[in-house]
């Protein structure tokens, strides 16, 4: 059973402009919300992350947003960079247990 | 300052063969995880080791074994290599087993069975 879901496998965006990265869970356990960030040949890096109690974290260009009554987390990278394109994981976390979305494929245009 | 190694990069299996995939941290991390990533599925917890001398299973045990052989360094045993197992596998680390630590992940290593 799939606990975290994002459910756009890929999304292009214009440099300059906002990208808008979404993910739901299922499971109203889990107590922190993370978003990690992988280019080809690497592990996934830690970008950002939320604890249950908060609704929103900012850090520079990335913000995620945190709906726990809809199970619903998003990242918002503002403004985007060609540098920014690259498959984004968002993971929900509650001690050892750690799941993770299937990921988005984000591509910023020049 | 190296942060979780992994050999080998690459490897190819025959069904029924057997292989240890290793991992060492010098982050002087209490917690390791072992992950497998597949297209679709993103990455899913095989098994972890919240601190030196413990490892408990996750949600995709069967087919693996663990060991916690010292502080730095956990590995990944396939007895008996299944064509199900071709994935992307990925080791991590953490300082603590708490929901707020982030995980710190090596490059990989990617394994065809045949």
């Amino acid at each position: 059973d799939q606990q975290v879901k994002q459910n756009s496998p890929s999304l292009s965006v214009q440099e300059g402009r906002i990208s808008i990265l979404n993910c739901d869970y299922t499971n109203s356990m889990f107590d922190y919300f993370l978003w990690y960030k992988k280019y080809p040949a690497e592990g996934p890096t830690f970008l950002i992350s939320i604890s249950s109690i908060k609704d929103k974290n900012e850090d520079g260009r990335f913000t995620v947003f945190l709906n726990k009554s809809a199970k619903h987390l998003s990242l918002h990278i503002v403004p985007s960079q060609p540098g920014d394109s690259a498959v984004y994981f968002c993971a929900a976390s509650r001690d050892n247990d750690m799941r993770f979305g299937a990921g988005t494929r984000l591509t910023v245009k020049p | 300052n190296a942060g979780v190694t992994q050999t080998p990069k690459f490897q190819v299996l025959k069904t029924g063969q057997s292989m240890t995939l290793q991992c060492a941290q010098d982050m002087n991390h209490n917690s390791m995880y072992w992950y497998r990533q597949d297209p679709g599925m993103g990455l899913r917890l095989i098994y972890y080791s919240a601190s030196e001398g413990t490892t408990d299973k996750g949600e995709v045990p069967n087919g693996y074994n663990v060991s916690r052989l010292n502080k730095r360094e956990f590995s990944l045993r396939l007895e008996s290599a299944a064509p199900s197992q071709t994935s992307v596998y990925f080791c991590a680390s953490r300082a603590q087993g708490r929901s707020n630590s982030p995980l710190h992940f090596g490059n990989g290593t990617r394994l065809t069975v045949t």
